[in-house]
């Protein structure tokens, strides 16, 4: 049972627009998010996260917004760029865990047009 | 330094073939592990060193075989590998009971 979950296997935005990835997720034990990004035969890159006690997390042009109560976080990346074309997984676990507790989702594959 | 180095980033290898895929990572990071990652599909956890000891083991065909020599290095020898076996394989590293993974560039590997 995946209990994590990307419903948009791809996504294609236009430059300089936003992007916003989706993620849900079951398993209410969760209470740390991370997205990575991941290109064409290389290892997922560590983006960004957030824990449970926030709503909100920004660092540039990404933010990660947590809605505990639908069990749904997002993923902005505003302005779009082309070098953001990726495939982008979120990822949840339990906070302090350790990484072997750490649930993927199937990953949404991002195409920024030029 | 925050980089995890694998090695090779290519393997091609027949069914009958001994080879060993290499991880290192000079983070100070205690807890190493190896993925496998099929297209369009998400890592999935094959095993977890903690402070160099075989901590988790997902269920994996003994023809995969880890090895961690010490605290920067991990192995994973492959020995008679099946076609379906063909995957990128990753190498992860993260502080002990931390959430956060550094991955390494993978190895893609290539079973025929």
């Amino acid at each position: 049972d995946q209990q994590v979950k990307q419903n948009s296997p791809s996504l294609s935005v236009q430059e300089g627009r936003i992007s916003i990835l989706n993620c849900d997720y079951t398993n209410s034990m969760f209470d740390y998010f991370l997205w990575y990004k991941k290109y064409p035969a290389e290892g997922p890159t560590f983006l960004i996260s957030i824990s449970s006690i926030k709503d909100k997390n920004e660092d540039g042009r990404f933010t990660v917004f947590l809605n505990k109560s639908a069990k749904h976080l997002s993923l902005h990346i505003v302005p779009s760029q082309p070098g953001d074309s990726a495939v982008y997984f979120c990822a949840a676990s339990p906070s302090g865990s350790g990484a072997n507790n750490l649930f993927f989702g199937t990953g949404t594959r991002l195409t920024v047009i030029p | 330094d925050t980089e995890v180095t694998q090695t090779p980033k290519h393997l091609v290898m027949g069914m009958t073939n001994k080879k060993s895929l290499k991880c290192e990572q000079h983070m100070g990071h205690r807890a190493m592990y190896w993925y496998k990652q099929k297209a369009k599909k998400p890592p999935e956890l094959m095993f977890v060193y903690s402070y160099e000891k075989l901590s988790i083991n997902e269920s994996v065909p003994s023809r995969f075989s880890p090895e961690c020599p010490n605290s920067s290095l991990l192995n994973l020898h492959l020995h008679a590998l099946q076609p379906e076996d063909s995957a990128l394989y990753l190498c992860a590293s993260s502080q002990a009971d931390i959430d956060k993974l550094f991955f390494g560039s993978g190895t893609q590997l290539s079973v025929l």
